[in-house]
């Protein structure tokens, strides 16, 4: 089956510094892979996605991630934060067959945390 | 338009009370899921609906009962729910293509309590 490790629970970073959340995978074919972002009792906003094609792959709110099969990786990334950053960040895999079918799996999340 | 819309947005029942969660997107999606999300955790599938039909149910009790009268709306009844169930509730939808590359896009929640 299929499973998604985010190894940071928390994480804190000053505004205005980079930003760098992981994300491993595992899965035996391809995987499809999204990173969403929550707010406090709000739903889950889809930040980017990667289906196929090129590994480098631009998102929403000047995210980015790339997909490493060697490292069967998918690491967040964001040249600059901004204290509107601060959230629950959720990598998750699509289940199985694509198409949505099964479902998500989604790792446990990162809490983001933006120091003044 | 990516709207999901969910309501009510809070919702406090007894264990012995029936109350329903509703879902509602209008882009023409035709797939339709259930998540469950404690606090603290990452959402758990619950359903899916695929074309109106139930193609998934992860073993949940059946004081869950979902509902999909048609491809924009999706009901979920609760019944004699236990305190454990308090949550978040989030529906989400796809287009539910055969290309593999489906997006699931999710609503606000409704944030359930038992007593």
């Amino acid at each position: 089956a299929q499973s998604v490790t985010q190894p940071d629970i928390h994480i804190t970073v000053s505004e205005g510094a980079s930003l760098e959340l992981r994300c491993n995978y595992s899965y035996g074919a391809t995987p499809y892979l999204f990173w969403y972002v929550q707010s406090p009792g709000q739903g889950l906003q889809l930040l980017l996605k990667y289906f196929s094609g090129d590994t480098l792959v631009q998102g929403i709110k000047g995210f980015e991630a790339e997909f490493k099969r060697s490292q069967s990786s998918f690491n967040l990334r964001k040249p600059s934060v901004h204290w509107s950053d601060a959230a629950e960040y959720f990598c998750a895999v699509d289940g199985g067959s694509g198409g949505g079918a099964d479902g998500l799996t989604f790792g446990k999340g990162t809490h983001l945390i933006i120091q003044p | 338009d990516t709207e999901v819309t969910q309501t009510p947005k809070h919702l406090v029942m007894g264990m012995t009370n029936k109350k329903s969660l509703k879902c509602e997107q209008h882009m023409g999606h035709r797939a339709m899921y259930w998540y469950k999300q404690k606090a603290k955790k990452p959402p758990e599938l619950m359903f899916v609906y695929s074309y109106e039909k139930l193609s998934i149910n992860e073993s949940v009790p059946s004081r869950f009962s979902p509902e999909c009268p048609n491809s924009s709306l999706l009901n979920l009844h609760l019944h004699a729910l236990q305190p454990e169930d308090s949550a978040l509730y989030l529906c989400a939808s796809s287009q539910r293509t055969t290309s593999l590359t489906d997006t699931q896009y999710f609503g606000p929640g409704t944030r359930l309590t038992v007593l």
